[in-house]
């Protein structure tokens, strides 16, 4: 069975400052990873995925986590935050059988 | 393409009645989810569709809910009665294996009031 503990439940920074939102799984079997973000009143979006091939891997709006398999960790991190970066972040994981294993979020609010 | 549509998007109701939620998957994903987010918390599993097969419905609480998808594309999850705790969000995603890999796409939720 596989669990995701996302450390932070609240993550306060002020824009343009870098953020790092930090994520643990724990599983027996090879897995994938994922980061979804929930903006209020609205459905998860996937930001990133990590599936196989290179352990860093990026969003179209700059946004990057690194898989590290000896830390079991996938945490997002991004260099300058913006207003609109304010949402909850969710981290999950799959151990191939298309299930997904939430974590509990991390509310992220970005302060002008 | 079209996203994942559900129906209603708000729905208040006092314990003991019963509720159904509607989920429109994306065209041509055979897969369906329905999931449940309390406050607080991140979304559960409730019940996983293959075409109109249950994959997994091992944290579906069976005694009150129920789901179906009949013909394979749209779904509905039913709650029957309904109790206090069953106030949460809950989701549908859909995924294809075509789509690159196991990716979920999630609706907009349906946020359930039990008074």
């Amino acid at each position: 069975a596989q669990s995701v503990t996302q450390l932070d439940s609240q993550v306060p920074v002020f824009e343009e400052a870098p953020v790092e939102l930090r994520c643990n799984y724990s599983s027996s079997v090879s897995v994938y990873l994922f980061w979804y973000v929930q903006y209020p009143n609205q459905g998860l979006q996937l930001l990133l995925k990590y599936l196989s091939g290179s352990t860093l891997v990026e969003s179209i709006n700059g946004f990057e986590a690194e898989f590290n398999k000896s830390q079991t960790s996938f945490h997002l991190r991004k260099p300058s935050v913006h207003i609109s970066d304010t949402a909850e972040y969710f981290c999950a994981v799959s151990g191939g059988s298309e299930k997904l294993v939430f974590g509990k979020g991390t509310k992220l609010t970005v302060n002008p | 393409e079209a996203g994942v549509a559900q129906s209603p998007r708000y729905k208040i109701i006092e314990k003991r009645q019963s509720v159904a939620f509607w989920c429109n998957p994306i065209s041509g994903h055979a897969t369906l989810y329905w999931y449940q987010q309390i406050l607080g918390q991140g979304p559960k599993l409730l019940i996983q569709f293959q075409n109109n097969g249950v994959v997994d419905d091992s944290q579906l609480p069976k005694d009150r809910f129920s789901a179906e998808r009949l013909k394979g594309v749209d779904s509905t999850l039913k709650i029957q009665p309904a109790k206090l705790e069953d106030s949460a969000v809950y989701l549908c995603a859909s995924s294809s294996r075509t789509s690159g890999g196991y990716e979920q796409y999630f609706g907009p939720g349906t946020r359930l009031t039990v008074t």
